[in-house]
């Protein structure tokens, strides 16, 4: 029941276009929902979260969509660069002040072509 | 602000001998950091909850003996592989929770560790 799966494992968008990544989870204790960028050989960084109480979020080209009844999120990146390119990860979190555990997705590698 | 390091960032050891990696939070303190495992193109792993001034908390598989954690400080917990082997060999991350005021864990850079 601690599972997050993330899907797809890879994409390729050329520059300009939409990137779009699902996460699925089935713990209806998760309450609080980060996606994280990562690049090789580096940690990674955190993009954007979303707590249930509200559907969608927005932070410059980054978009997140949440459906609580479906237990799904979605990560948009619009407009997409060159640089975008990376490995994305979303995770899930039962504590609102995110101090607990966080349960990450398998990951999306996605290639932006210029 | 909220800048967490680790050292070494990259380390190559013969097996059986045993290495510490640090994570350090620069600019915040933090009673909770947590260590995780990453395989190439893998997720992250946790492996365990690190507490200051208390026992690390294990996640089911991850051997204590193994993978000895110490939170001495607010602001230094250590990951210490004992006689390492082969397989240890993967990329650690840290990441570290603030103390005051609750915010998003935030990661160190990672350590890959190679044992030979």
């Amino acid at each position: 029941q601690q599972q997050v799966k993330q899907s797809p494992q890879s994409l390729i968008v050329q520059k300009g276009g939409i990137s779009i990544i699902n996460c699925a989870y089935e713990n209806t204790a998760f309450d609080y929902f980060p996606w994280y960028q990562q690049f090789p050989g580096k940690g990674p960084a955190l993009l954007i979260a979303i707590r249930p109480d509200v559907s969608e979020k927005k932070e410059g080209r980054f978009t997140i969509s949440f459906n609580k009844s479906a237990k799904q999120f979605s990560l948009h990146i619009m407009d997409s660069q060159p640089g975008d390119s990376a490995t994305y990860f979303c995770a899930a979190s039962p504590d609102k002040a995110a101090g607990n555990k966080l349960t990450f997705g398998g990951g999306t590698r996605v290639l932006v072509k210029p | 602000g909220a800048v967490v390091s680790q050292h070494p960032s990259w380390v190559i050891c013969k097996s059986g001998t045993s290495v510490k990696i640090e994570c350090r939070s620069l600019d915040f303190q933090a009673t909770t950091m947590f260590w995780y495992r990453q395989f190439p193109k893998q997720s992250l792993m946790l492996m365990a909850t690190s507490n200051e001034g208390s026992k690390a908390t294990y996640e089911q598989g991850v051997e204590k003996d193994k993978f000895l954690i110490n939170h001495a400080s607010l602001t230094l917990s250590t990951l210490t592989v004992t006689s390492a082997h082969p397989e240890d060999s993967s990329f650690y991350i840290c990441s570290a929770f603030p103390t005051n005021p609750r915010d998003e864990q935030y990661f160190g850079p990672g350590t890959r560790l190679t044992v030979t």
